[in-house]
């Protein structure tokens, strides 16, 4: 079946960039999505990129996508202790209709 | 819209009795998702609905649990009987089947979940 990958833990510095990194199986995905999910709470949804782009920013955030090797990544620029969080990669299996999400990432944030 | 509710937010039983998860989608979506979530597994996909009707449930561990959907505003998760291994956060989530750009586009709205403790 379809399959996501991501790393499940990274650390970084306050104020350094945060690249959390995933790769996945299907080749006719259309939406990747990233989502966040805070202590205590449930998913949210981060952002999304289509798979006709290769990147997508948005303001600290900027999504790069390489379509040939199945990889996502998500930047977080400037990262500040409300970013600590899990972070979920996602991929769209349009012909379920149904997203897989991989394990997610644990972002934590030394002072 | 108050967004996907749940109830009851935690639960504590004893092994061997009967629970019942409930999830009260966003109004007007058309698809519905159980998830679990623990520490070993991950975020696991458990049984999905479209329009009220299950689709996959490929996910859901074994007999024990059964989930239904009687109307497009409310939805349950039961586990008959619970094991402690059962132990961990539910959630439920709802989506509207939509197009972006000429493609399917699902974004999942999810609930804050359902921490059950089995002892």
């Amino acid at each position: 079946g379809e399959d996501v990958e991501q790393s499940l833990f990274l650390s970084v510095r306050e104020g350094d960039s945060s690249v959390i990194n995933c790769t996945y199986t299907d080749s006719s995905s259309t939406y990747l999505y990233w989502y966040k999910q805070e202590p205590g709470a449930g998913l949210q949804l981060l952002t999304y990129i289509f798979s006709n782009m290769d990147m997508k920013q948005d303001q600290r955030l900027t999504v790069l996508l390489n379509k040939k090797d199945k990889h996502l990544s998500l930047r977080i620029a400037d990262t500040q202790t409300g970013d600590s969080a899990i972070y979920f990669c996602a991929d769209f299996y349009s012909s379920a209709s149904k997203i897989i999400f991989g394990s997610g990432t644990r972002l934590s944030i030394r002072p | 819209d108050a967004g996907v509710i749940q109830s009851p937010r935690h639960e504590v039983t004893e092994m061997g009795q009967e629970v019942t998860l409930r999830c009260k989608p966003i109004s007007g979506h058309d698809y519905l998702f159980w998830y679990r979530q623990t520490m070993m597994r991950g975020l696991e996909l458990l049984i999905y609905f479209n329009n009220n009707v299950p689709i996959d449930d490929s996910g859901m561990p074994e007999d024990r649990f059964s989930a239904k959907m009687p109307n497009a505003s409310f939805s349950t998760l039961k586990i008959q009987p619970s094991e402690p291994r059962d132990s961990a956060v539910y959630f439920c989530a709802s989506s509207l089947s939509t197009s972006l750009m000429g493609y399917s586009y699902n974004e999942q709205f999810f609930g804050p979940g359902t921490r059950l403790t089995v002892l």
